[in-house]
């Protein structure tokens, strides 16, 4: 079956350091890809999406490009922020299907 | 717009205690779902209710149960608790199932001794 693995956390940074959060997939077809980010005592909430080969999504600095040929989606900020520190999940919808979800990466950003 | 709600959103139960977990939509949503959320797992699919008057199984729906009271809400029920239901508990809505984004509640946070 479909299936997301993401790379284990924390990962820590210091402000306006370089983000990269690695994701790939596994899917029978030709799946949707997204980012889900989930601040501290709240539910997730969609930061960016892709929806076929080569597209990038992108969201308040966060980009993610839709890799078929490596099947990734890593997530990317050039400066990160404090606010920032979130647990974010990469996840893909295949036919429009539920979504499934990796198991989250939690960022740490410090001062 | 409220979104989802969630209630309670803490609750503490003895192992063999019944309690249900409330979800509303105030968004015309037509399908609503249940998540747990535990460390290092992610989330996983509890059930999940297509249009009002439809459930289904998801993930890992042993020692739940849901009623779809209407469009708007969706409540999940712990009939027996037991420890290994100790989790974060997150309501979700989409306008249909095949919609990509979900909207997710605040979460609820079950602790079973």
């Amino acid at each position: 079956g479909d299936s997301v693995t993401q790379m284990e956390g924390p990962v820590t940074l210091s402000e306006e350091a370089f983000l990269t959060i690695n994701c790939t997939y596994t899917a029978t077809g030709y799946p949707s890809l997204f980012w889900y980010v989930q601040y501290p005592g709240e539910g997730l909430q969609l930061l960016l999406k892709a929806t076929k080969a080569d597209d990038k999504g992108s969201n308040k600095g966060f980009e993610a490009t839709y890799r078929k040929e490596t099947t990734s989606f890593h997530l990317e900020k050039g400066s990160v922020q404090v606010s920032d520190s979130a647990v974010y999940f990469c996840a893909l919808s295949e036919g429009g299907y539920i979504p499934t979800f990796g198991r989250g990466t939690s960022l740490i950003v410090h001062p | 717009n409220a979104g989802v709600t969630q209630t309670p959103k803490f609750q503490v139960l003895k192992t063999g205690q019944s309690m249900t977990l409330q979800c509303a939509q105030d968004m015309n949503h037509n399908s609503m779902y249940w998540y747990r959320q535990d460390p290092g797992m992610g989330l996983r699919l509890i059930y999940y209710s297509a249009s009002e008057g439809t459930t289904d199984k998801g993930e890992v729906p042993n020692g739940y149960n849901v009623s779809r009271l209407n469009k708007r809400e969706f409540s999940l029920r712990l009939e027996s608790a037991a420890p290994s239901q100790t989790s974060v508990y997150f309501c979700a809505s989409t306008p249909r199932v095949s919609s990509y984004e979900q909207y997710f509640g605040p979460g609820t946070r079950l602790t079973v001794t």
